[in-house]
């Protein structure tokens, strides 16, 4: 069954540095997404990407943030300047075509963010 | 904005029984999907059953079934003859149909137990 993988699985940061994570969605998906989970609180949506560009962010998907898709089967989040509240598991997920009750997402094991 | 709630922290069954996760949701919008995903530890979120809210039907995959009431703005998920397996993180998510919101809403969570 496809997969999306996402690498690393855990990276530990210090406060200010940038970081870039990675993730390689499944090969005929056309929408990626990030999400993040702070420990012990809700999964939430970060942005979405479509045709080479942004297609919906949310308020947490600030100047920070930036996502890109360098070659035809990477997708990658890059934090700018950790902060401390950074620290959380990002997932990254990928679907056919934009989430219906018929196209679903799916998600890759995480990355575990942690920023000291 | 749509809030999604699971009041349930954790649950736990015995295997074999029958268990029911609730969640509740807010929305003003008529159209719209429903989705539980299950997690188990240090996996990736799997789609266990999903729910278009213009259908009445209740959506059913095998053990899994949902009881899904649109004015009540209910969408709870049982799980009949519980297995060792189903154990994990199980979340509720909502997203609106159409163009424009790309993002699910999801809620906490519900660390569901099996004990043997």
């Amino acid at each position: 069954e496809p997969e999306v993988t996402q690498t690393p699985s855990h990276q530990v940061t210090q406060m200010g540095q940038e970081v870039i994570l990675r993730c390689v969605p499944i090969s005929n998906h056309l929408y990626f997404y990030w999400y993040r989970q702070i420990l012990g609180q809700k999964v939430e949506f970060l942005v979405s990407f479509y045709n080479n560009e942004i297609s919906e962010k949310s308020e947490i998907f600030d100047d920070q943030f930036s996502v890109e898709r360098p070659d035809g089967s990477n997708f990658t989040l890059k934090i700018r300047s950790t902060k401390l509240e950074d620290s959380a598991m990002y997932f990254c997920a990928s679907s056919e075509f934009r989430v219906s009750g018929a196209n679903v997402l799916t998600f890759g094991a995480g990355s575990r963010l942690t920023v000291l | 904005a749509q809030t999604v709630t699971q009041s349930q922290p954790e649950m736990s069954v015995q295997e074999a029984e029958t268990v029911t996760l609730s969640c509740t949701y807010d929305t003003s919008e008529s159209d719209y999907y429903l989705f539980w995903y299950k997690q188990p530890p240090s996996r990736q979120m799997i789609l266990v059953i999903r729910q278009e809210a213009y259908k009445q039907q209740n959506a059913t995959e095998n053990r899994f079934s949902v009881n899904f009431q649109k004015a009540a703005k209910s969408f709870s998920l049982k799980i009949s003859d519980s297995q060792l397996g189903d154990a994990a993180m199980y979340f509720c998510a909502y997203k609106l149909a159409g163009g424009g919101a790309d993002g699910l809403t999801f809620g906490k969570g519900t660390h569901l137990i099996i004990q043997p």
